[in-house]
């Protein structure tokens, strides 16, 4: 089983649309998670923390269940600008105290369309 | 404040040659990390750096993959010899803290490796 797993994707949607990525993790020692994006041919690129209260950033909602190991992204009201793949990321418990490394999914990639 | 650089940005090599990648992080970044993207994937850790030293390099196929960062501030990678597997973006990332479970990385452009 891969250590993070995502919708596989592509999801090709409408302009306003609204549009839900899962993610699912194996390893129940991860600590913090993640949205980053990703442009074609760019670096990835924060998008958000997940919390495990939920938390949302204008369009975007993340949310974080710890009991079944489940991460979301819901974007609201799609734009074009939106198009673009989204990677879900965890941070593995890192007893030395230094930063536990990122482990990214494969992405999901999201077509938004006018 | 300028980003994480790298280069070069593109580099096609032929199969058992050598390659080298640079990046210099943001002024200041204490901890380095090269990432390895193969097309269709996340990318894959490599190597940690937290100033000159090495944190975490499990992941680094150390047959072939080296890399170094003699003064805590700017990395070299190099793959000797190279194979076709290791077509792929080569990303270089920073963060600030020296310590701390979690903190922004900032990912350079990467660089595009073609491996014929």
């Amino acid at each position: 089983r891969k250590e993070v797993e995502q919708d596989p994707g592509p999801f090709n949607v409408p302009e306003g649309a609204t549009v839900a990525f899962n993610c699912t993790y194996s390893n129940s020692a991860s600590q913090s998670f993640f949205w980053y994006r990703q442009d074609c041919r760019k670096e990835p690129k924060l998008l958000m923390s997940v919390y495990s209260s939920g938390n949302e950033d204008g369009r975007f909602t993340a949310q974080l269940n710890r009991a079944s190991q489940y991460i979301s992204l819901l974007i609201r009201d799609s734009k074009l600008s939106d198009s673009a793949t989204y990677l879900c990321v965890v941070i593995l418990r890192n007893y030395g105290g230094s930063q536990g490394n990122l482990i990214f999914g494969k992405g999901t990639k999201l077509s938004v369309k006018p | 404040e300028a980003g994480v650089a790298q280069s070069p940005r593109y580099k096609i090599i032929e199969k058992r040659q050598s390659v080298a990648f640079w990046c210099n992080p943001i002024s200041g970044h204490a901890t380095l990390y090269w990432y390895q993207q193969i097309l269709g994937q996340g990318p894959k850790l490599l190597i940690q750096f937290q100033n000159n030293g090495v944190v975490d390099d499990s992941q680094l196929p150390k047959d072939r993959f080296s890399a170094e960062r003699l003064k805590g501030v700017d990395s070299t990678l190099k793959i000797q010899p190279a194979k076709l597997e290791d077509s792929a973006v080569y990303l270089c990332a920073s963060s600030f803290r020296a310590s701390g479970l979690t903190d922004t990385q900032y990912f350079g452009p990467g660089t595009r490796l073609t491996v014929l």
